[in-house]
């Protein structure tokens, strides 16, 4: 069955530090790929997606590239900042499939 | 403005007893969907909807009901028949498009406490 794996926190950085969340998954077909954030009592914001290999998606400085080759979405981002303190979910929708699944979630600490 | 709406926000229960939780969207998305979230374990699928007076049981229905006579509306029950009911949960919509590629919306999650 489809599954996404993604590297346990807490991740503590200090602030411009370089952030890299590892995510790998498990998947039949040809699953389009996502992270999500949650803030401190909210509720889950698609942060960026891409749908095929080898796109890379980005949004508010983070990035992520669709490797088939590795099966990853790595999030990425050059200098992170106290506001991007959060968890970090690493998702994918299996064309086809009603289900979207999703990691256990990263939560990120960054300290000022 | 359009979103998604959970209430209540917190919700104190005595076990035994059974408690619903309200999500209504108005974003005329036609799925909806109900996740529990617990410390380490990510976000896991309860039930889901993609028409109205339909739905279907996800990786951890036993102990939930749903109802979806509605669009706009799918209230998520916590019967005395589950075992672990204190959690947070968090509904979701999106469109029949998005229902395959994965983008969902949520809504601010109730945090269910069972004493």
């Amino acid at each position: 069955g489809n599954s996404v794996t993604q590297m346990e926190g807490p991740v503590t950085l200090s602030e411009e530090a370089f952030l890299t969340i590892n995510c790998t998954y498990t998947a039949t077909g040809y699953p389009s790929l996502f992270w999500y954030v949650q803030y401190p009592g909210e509720g889950l914001q698609l942060l960026l997606k891409a749908t095929k290999a080898d796109d890379k998606g980005s949004n508010k400085g983070f990035e992520a590239t669709y490797r088939k080759e590795t099966t990853s979405f790595h999030l990425e981002k050059g200098s992170v900042q106290v506001s991007d303190s959060a968890v970090y979910f690493c998702a994918l929708s299996d064309h086809g499939d009603d289900k979207i699944i999703f990691g256990k979630g990263t939560r990120l600490h960054i300290l000022p | 403005d359009g979103g998604i709406t959970q209430s209540p926000k917190y919700l104190f229960r005595k076990e035994g007893q059974n408690v619903t939780l309200s999500c209504e969207q108005n974003l005329n998305h036609d799925a909806m969907y109900w996740y529990r979230q617990d410390p380490g374990q990510g976000l896991r699928l309860i039930y889901y909807s993609q028409i109205v007076n339909d739905f279907q049981k996800g990786d951890i229905a036993e102990g939930y009901s749903v109802s979806r006579e509605k669009k706009e509306s799918f209230p998520l029950t916590v019967t005395s028949a589950q075992k672990n009911p204190t959690a947070f949960y968090l509904c979701a919509s999106t469109t029949m498009e998005g229902s395959v590629t994965g983008e969902l919306f949520f809504g601010e999650g109730s945090r269910l406490t069972v004493l």
